[in-house]
Parts: C-alpha cells; structure tokens; sequence
C-alpha cells in the first residue's frame, strides 16, 4: 500500500530558529515529490523534486531529495511568523502520473 | 492567487440532500484533481479528469461522481450526503498528466451536513 509519512507531526518554535520537516514514503512507481504549504485554504505549491541530492532553494527554504532512502526534508532557516502553516509532502506516482499522494503533514507554529 | 477557481466557498445541507461542486481549472490546464480534506484525515484523491476523459479513481464513495466539460471545467457532484462527507473539497488543476507538472489547488469548497 503507498503511504507517506510526515514528522513531526507538530513543531513550535521561535522567531529566528531553524527547522527541519521529515517525509518519508513508499509509493509505486515513483516519479517526483512535491512539497506544499496550507495555511488556511488551498495548498500552495513551494517545491518539486525529481532527482536525488540536488538541493532547491526558495529564500529560506530548502528541500532534498534522497530516492534511495525514499525520504525528503525540508529545512527552514529564520523563521518568522508568517511560516506558520501547514506543510505538506506529496510524492507523485501510482497508476497515473499525475496523481499525489499527500501525507498528514506537520503543523509548524512559529512565535514571535 | 493559483488561478483555480472553485464555487461555492461554503455550502450547508441537509442529510439526503444532493450537491454539485464546480471547479474552473487555471487557463492552458488540461488535468483537473478533486482531494476531500476532513479534520481527522489528511488530502485524500477522489479522482482525475484530464481533457474530458477519466485518468484515474482513489477513495470515491459511490454516491459521488464527477465529469469534465468540454470547455474544462469540472462538476464534482455529492448524492445521499451523510454527516460524514462534511469537509473540504478541493479542486486542482495541471497542465499535463505528466511528473513535471505541479498541481495548483482553489481555495476549496467547505461542504457542512447537518
């Protein structure tokens, strides 16, 4: 069965800290990983992987891939506020190439 | 602001009763995705649409169903509606059904039974 796992589940941290969110996932036919973040509506598109160790960079955010080990993270340096969200993880593949697979996420709060 | 324009925001009905959902996708986009979004659950895929046909199927209860237009805008439709198809319902869109294309989601439809 495909499955993506997220953790931590939850993070609380101050304004200024560094944080690093873990997704791993076991899906068939595995084709790219895309990383979103939901505040209160609809989920905005940050990052899409497709090849290991190559590292994006979007301001302070960064994400990697490694498809060997089948896990992603992404890092955020000097968070503020407004990094406050959801983040999703969510690999392409299955019977389709287009379908995601969406993992529960992590809640990041960040106090000022 | 994605370009995906999905109505209404918000809509509240009775047990019973049906729906349709719409969904405008994001100009040039051929593949539209419809995720169901509950509290104690995360995005779960209902279905693909991609240039009028069926791509693919996830967790779609049988009471529901969907179909894309001609002109690529899709209707999610809803029937016998339990309290437990209380949610956010979103709609997505992609140029392609291809790996390199990121989906790019509306805002939602939040659906309360009651």
């Amino acid at each position: 069965e495909d499955k993506v796992v997220q953790s931590p589940l939850s993070l609380v941290v101050h304004e200024g800290d560094t944080v690093t969110l873990n997704c791993s996932y076991e899906v068939t036919n595995f084709r790219s990983l895309l990383w979103y973040k939901q505040e209160k509506k609809a989920p905005t598109f940050l990052f899409m992987l497709t090849s290991s160790g190559i590292e994006k960079k979007s301001g302070r955010l960064s994400s990697i891939l490694d498809k060997k080990e089948l896990f992603s993270i992404l890092n955020i340096t000097a968070t503020q506020t407004g990094d406050s969200a959801v983040y999703l993880c969510a690999p392409k593949g299955g019977s389709t190439l287009g379908r995601l697979y969406f993992g529960r996420g992590t809640q990041l709060t960040v106090w000022p | 602001d994605s370009g995906v324009t999905q109505t209404p925001k918000h809509l509240i009905t009775a047990t019973g009763q049906r729906v349709t959902l719409r969904c405008s996708p994001r100009s040039g986009d051929l593949s539209v995705y419809w995720y169901q979004q509950s509290l104690d659950q995360g995005l779960q895929f209902l279905i693909q649409y991609y240039n009028g046909e069926e791509r693919a199927k996830g967790n779609i209860l049988e009471r529901f169903s969907a179909q894309q237009f001609p002109d690529l805008h899709s209707e999610l439709n809803l029937s016998s509606l339990e309290l437990g198809d209380s949610a956010l319902y979103f709609c997505a869109s992609s140029v392609a059904d291809s790996p390199g294309s990121p989906l790019h989601f509306g805002n939602g439809t939040r659906l309360t039974v009651t």
